[in-house]
Order: C-alpha cells, then structure tokens, then sequence
C-alpha cells in the first residue's frame, strides 16, 4: 500500500527557515516525479515544487523561488523542501505529492507549517 | 499561468440525484503526445486531495462509476451521475500540462 507521510511542520518566526520531509513507502520512490502541494486552511489548492526521478530537474512556482528548494534522497526514500526566508503568507498545509496528473496520483495528509511572530 | 475556472462554487445536492461541475482553462492542455493532462480531485473533510479522473476522462483506480469525466476542447465536466453522502466535500480541477500546475477554485459539494 502506497503511503507518503510528511513531517517537520511547526511554528517558526518570520524570517525563518525550516526543512520539510516526505517518507514514502509502498511503491518505488525513484520511478516518480514528486511535488510539493499547500493549502491554507480552508483555501485553495496551490502548486508549490516538482522534482524529477533522479533529482536533476526542479521547478518552482514563482511565489517561492529562490527561498524554496525542492530535494530528494532516493536511497532513502525521502523527499524534501528546505523552506528559507519564510513569510507570514506561507502558512499552509504542506501536502507532498506522487506523480500528479496521471493514474498514479497520490497524496500525504500534509503537515501544517505557521508563519508568525 | 494557465488558469482554470470552476462553476459552480457551492453545489447543494439531494441524495440519489445527479450532479455535474464544470471546469474551463485559460488553454488547450493537450500535450503533444495526444493526452490532455487534466485531473479532477475530490478532497473529503479532513482529508487530503483524491484523485477521481485523470487525464481528462479515466477514471481513477477504486473510484465508483457513478463518477464520470467529459471534455471538449477547454470545458471539461466532472458528473455524478447518483450523488451519495459520502461524496460531500470540494471538488478540485487540475491542470498538469505545464509549470506551475493550477487548480480550480473548488466547488464544494453538501447535501
């Protein structure tokens, strides 16, 4: 059973930095594009990152570049989002994602990170 | 930025009726490879997003066939064909055909 749980939210100041983690288990991590995904609470759905199977390409939505840096450890299992500079308006729910648009979309339940001072 | 545009917001349905929500994008979202990388979502309460649809019209593994997905050239329509209470929640449209991915605003769905 496929399974991506997300952790490392938390509260943290302006200014701040803070690095997420997605553990994935249950299928072969290598094989998938991944994403990062956020949602406010009681809002929208908003892209954040993707990163190819071996790590070599990224893209980042223009909201974030240059203060987000998507990650992964395929030997691990794991991937990442090394949040810097952090501001009030990213304060989400932070979803990472398997493969979005296609068959094989998957989501975590998300970890919630809070921007304030 | 591709942008894509839900209707209705906020759907109100009774049980056994059907049910239909639309979806348009700013542009064509086929891809060379003759797939249009188009999702919808349902996001249940307390839950995280589920796909439903995937490119544009197949539904998704384990999602009951009173779900059904239709396009034409932009407008892409999401129906249900005998709502049922579990289906309560906010139905999301993706794009995937280019960064940054979009989303519809959501329309969310009660009984």
């Amino acid at each position: 059973e496929v399974h991506l749980v997300e952790s490392g939210g938390r509260l943290v100041q302006p200014g701040g930095s803070l690095r997420l983690s997605c553990e994935a288990s249950g299928f072969t991590f290598r094989q998938y594009w991944m994403h990062w995904v956020r949602q406010v609470p009681g809002k929208g759905l908003v892209w954040v990152s993707r990163i190819n199977e071996n790590g070599d390409i990224t893209d980042h939505a223009d909201s974030v570049k240059g203060r987000f840096t998507i990650s992964r450890d395929n030997a691990k299992n794991t991937l990442y989002l090394q949040m810097d500079s952090l501001r009030v308006d990213d304060t989400a729910i932070y979803y990472c994602g398997r493969d979005l648009a296609g068959l094989d979309s998957y989501w975590g339940q998300g970890t919630l990170v809070t921007v304030s001072s | 930025d591709i942008v894509m545009t839900q209707s209705p917001l906020f759907l109100p349905v009774t049980p056994g009726e059907p049910a239909s929500i639309s979806c348009r994008s700013s542009q064509s979202l086929l891809h060379r490879n003759g797939f249009k990388f188009f999702d919808w979502y349902l996001q249940k309460p307390g839950q995280s997003p589920q796909l439903l649809i995937y490119l544009g019209s197949n539904r998704a593994s384990g999602v009951p066939d009173r779900f059904s997905g239709s396009e034409s050239g932009t407008d892409f329509t999401l129906n249900i064909s005998r709502v049922e209470p579990e289906d309560v929640g906010v139905y999301y449209c993706m794009q995937g055909l280019q960064t940054p991915y979009t989303f519809g605003q959501g329309t969310k769905l009660e009984i």
